[in-house]
């Protein structure tokens, strides 16, 4: 089945520096990748969409000079958290649409999350 | 305005028993309902989806029954296990076709079953 990795899965930083989280589907081309952010006991927050070759649309309320989205390749898609500090600390989710097995299925797969603590 | 009303916030249920949770939505347009499970820090996981043509799908000890003129869907698990034990979200997306990915989410209800 499809499969999308989400590396790194935990990242500890120093206030002020700026953290890269890459999501890559592994055995599919993703025509489009999203990213969430996720608070504990909370549903995913939609941060961003991104399709490949072009730029990033932010949801309302998501900085989108300081979260930096980059849909470089059919495959890979990054998120930079710029200027980090402690608020931004959370749990970080891409998603990648494409790997569905039926023609036009609506089929996103998630990659494990990445935990970012900011010092 | 939450277009996916999702609940119980939380449930428990005794193993054996059955699970269920509902979600309501707003949008006619959506044309498609997942279910994901997600573990404490992990992603998401596809569990199991419908589109408004069929009234149920099953696999397994997973159903989903659905009411488009209510619209209203719901998971049901049958034969509840400790290892259930997760936080379910459903969600719904529109349009149809491979572009249509966005989903919007319930708030999730914290499944725990007990010995």
């Amino acid at each position: 089945g499809a499969v999308v990795s989400q590396h790194p899965s935990w990242v500890i930083c120093k206030s002020g520096t700026s953290v890269k989280i890459e999501c890559r589907s592994l055995d599919f081309q993703a025509t489009t990748m999203f990213w969430y952010r996720q608070f504990p006991k909370q549903s995913l927050m939609l941060m961003a969409t991104s399709n490949e070759g072009s730029k990033a649309t932010y949801e309302q309320g998501v900085e989108k000079d300081k979260f930096l989205i980059n849909h470089a390749s059919l495959t890979l898609s990054t998120l930079t958290v710029t200027s980090a500090h402690p608020e931004d600390s959370s749990f970080y989710i891409c998603s990648a649409g494409g790997g569905g097995s039926a023609a036009g299925a609506n089929v996103l797969t998630f990659g494990a999350g990445s935990r970012l603590t900011v010092l | 305005q939450q277009q996916v009303k999702q609940s119980p916030q939380s449930l428990i249920v005794q193993k054996g028993g059955i699970s269920i949770i509902n979600c309501a939505y707003e949008n006619t347009a959506f044309d498609y309902f997942p279910w994901y499970q997600q573990f404490p820090g992990k992603g998401p996981a596809l569990l199991i989806a419908i589109r408004p043509d069929v009234s149920e799908k099953k696999e397994g000890r997973f159903t989903i029954s659905f009411n488009k003129s209510a619209k209203q869907f719901s998971l049901h698990i049958m034969d509840s296990q400790p290892g259930d034990s997760a936080t379910y979200f459903c969600a719904a997306s529109r349009g149809g076709g491979a572009g249509s990915y966005q989903l919007t989410f319930g708030k999730g209800t914290k499944l725990s079953v007990i010995p």
